[in-house]
């Protein structure tokens, strides 16, 4: 099963600041996810990458949203200006083949709390 | 809109006990199947996935699931629950190989001894 960290696992942040969250899958990938679980609530889709591009997004990935994948490895998610609901675990995915079937991975999440 | 529902947000049942949680899709063609596994706060864990190959499918630690076109459902089942067993699940669809998942709002599954 292909492995992904996550860092940081959590994070605090006043609104209006910008942070960014890191996806490091151990293997090279090249189909990447982000997803994020509010609390209380089911998994949500917010972007899809490959080939370093998005190639899809949701209703909730708007402007304040970007990825990237800034040295062939790491894959970011930044969100530009924090606000107080976009507290949420955020997971990064990867996609591998299982019994040949295209499958995602998910890494452990980061907790991302705005105040 | 495609959806995924679960029914039961909370399921409890005795160790030993035959466990089943609920998923129903809406669609008229047959997606990408998936169970995962949440444990306390840890991520999301593949238990099993549904590839049109086989219509009951064997997961990981016990569970199996069964899709059933003609009632569009995914149900999981585990005929003896372990106390290991609690977590929350979440039943998962995807409509094309490596497309986006769109997952149920998640049965939490207690185990009592």
């Amino acid at each position: 099963e292909p492995e992904v960290t996550q860092t940081p696992s959590h994070q605090v942040t006043q609104m209006g600041q910008e942070v960014i969250l890191r996806c490091v899958p151990i293997s090279n990938h090249l189909y990447f996810y982000w997803y994020r679980q509010i609390l209380g609530q089911k998994v949500e889709f917010l972007v899809s990458f490959y080939n370093n591009e998005i190639s899809e997004k949701s209703e909730i990935f708007d402007d304040q949203f970007s990825v990237e994948r800034p040295d062939g490895s790491n894959f970011t998610l930044k969100i530009r200006s924090t606000k107080l609901e976009d507290s949420a675990m955020y997971f990064c995915a990867i996609l591998g083949l299982a019994g040949g079937v295209e499958t995602q991975y998910f890494g452990p999440g980061t907790r991302l709390l705005v105040l | 809109a495609q959806s995924v529902t679960q029914l039961g947000s909370h399921v409890s049942v005795s160790e030993g006990a035959l466990v089943l949680l609920r998923c129903n899709y809406s669609s008229s063609v047959p997606p990408y199947l998936f169970w995962y596994v949440q444990y306390p706060n840890q991520g999301l864990q593949l238990l099993l996935k549904y590839t049109s190959a086989a219509t009951l499918v064997k997961g990981i630690n016990g569970f199996e699931a069964e899709f059933k076109k003609s009632e569009t459902s995914f149900h999981l089942t585990k005929p003896s629950a372990h106390m290991s067993d609690a977590a929350e699940y979440f039943c998962a669809v995807s409509y094309n190989q490596g497309g986006k998942l769109i997952f149920g709002q998640g049965t939490e599954l207690s185990v009592k001894p």
